[in-house]
């Protein structure tokens, strides 16, 4: 069964700094990884999709995957307090997708 | 454009209560519905799915039971409360490609 793992479990950052969260995965096979946010036990908004190794931006969001890594990472760009929430990995392994346990950012103004 | 709404948005149940909650999608035809539980503090998971009207695939037992009614609409119960249940359950669909879009979640206290 995929595994999904996130890193780090909290992150800190200043307005205005690049905040980076990492996910790693068990099944190299997977076919699509996805980030999201949820704010405080809210329902989830989708950041951005990657299909393939290498970079996707959707905004101040880019995700970088590296399936022989095992690995795929969010940056935000300029993060505002705005952002602060959870972040989730989301990975798609035979048409069931496994969440990680998130990265809980704090954007400090 | 899509919606989807969820209900109720919390509830306090007793242990051995019935439970039921309900989950419609407006705006798009045939969509793939989801339920996923998250405890608190926990990993949110993947309890059921369903692909079309009257179909329900089940992916982790909670004795909890998910039934497609209509196109529209996603709805979980059980017969029988148990303090485990507590949590956050969060209704979703997707379009093909599996982009999931949620809903704003039920929150559900066990006592």
């Amino acid at each position: 069964q995929q595994k999904v793992q996130q890193s780090p479990e909290s992150l800190t950052v200043s307005e205005g700094a690049m905040a980076s969260l990492n996910c790693t995965f068990s099944d190299g096979t997977s076919n699509n990884f996805r980030w999201y946010r949820q704010h405080s036990a809210k329902g989830l908004e989708v950041l951005v999709s990657i299909f393939s190794d290498g970079e996707k931006e959707e905004g101040r969001f880019t995700a970088h995957l590296n399936r022989a890594n095992l690995h795929v990472s969010l940056h935000i760009r300029e993060p505002q307090p705005s952002d602060s929430a959870v972040y989730l990995c989301a990975v798609n392994s035979n048409n069931r997708i496994f969440f990680g346990d998130g990265t809980q950012l704090v954007v400090k103004p | 454009a899509q919606t989807i709404h969820q209900w109720p948005v919390a509830e306090i149940k007793a242990v051995g209560s019935p439970l039921s909650l309900g989950c419609t999608i407006k705006g798009k035809s045939s969509p793939n519905l989801y339920w996923y539980w998250q405890a608190t503090g926990g990993t949110l998971q993947q309890l059921f799915y369903s692909i079309t009207v009257g179909q329900v695939e089940s992916v982790v037992q909670l004795n909890l039971s998910a039934s497609r009614p209509k196109d529209d609409q996603f709805i979980l119960s059980t017969e029988k409360l148990l303090l485990s249940h507590s949590g956050f359950y969060l209704c979703a669909w997707s379009p093909p490609g599996n982009t999931l879009y949620f809903g704003e979640g039920s929150r559900l206290i066990v006592v």
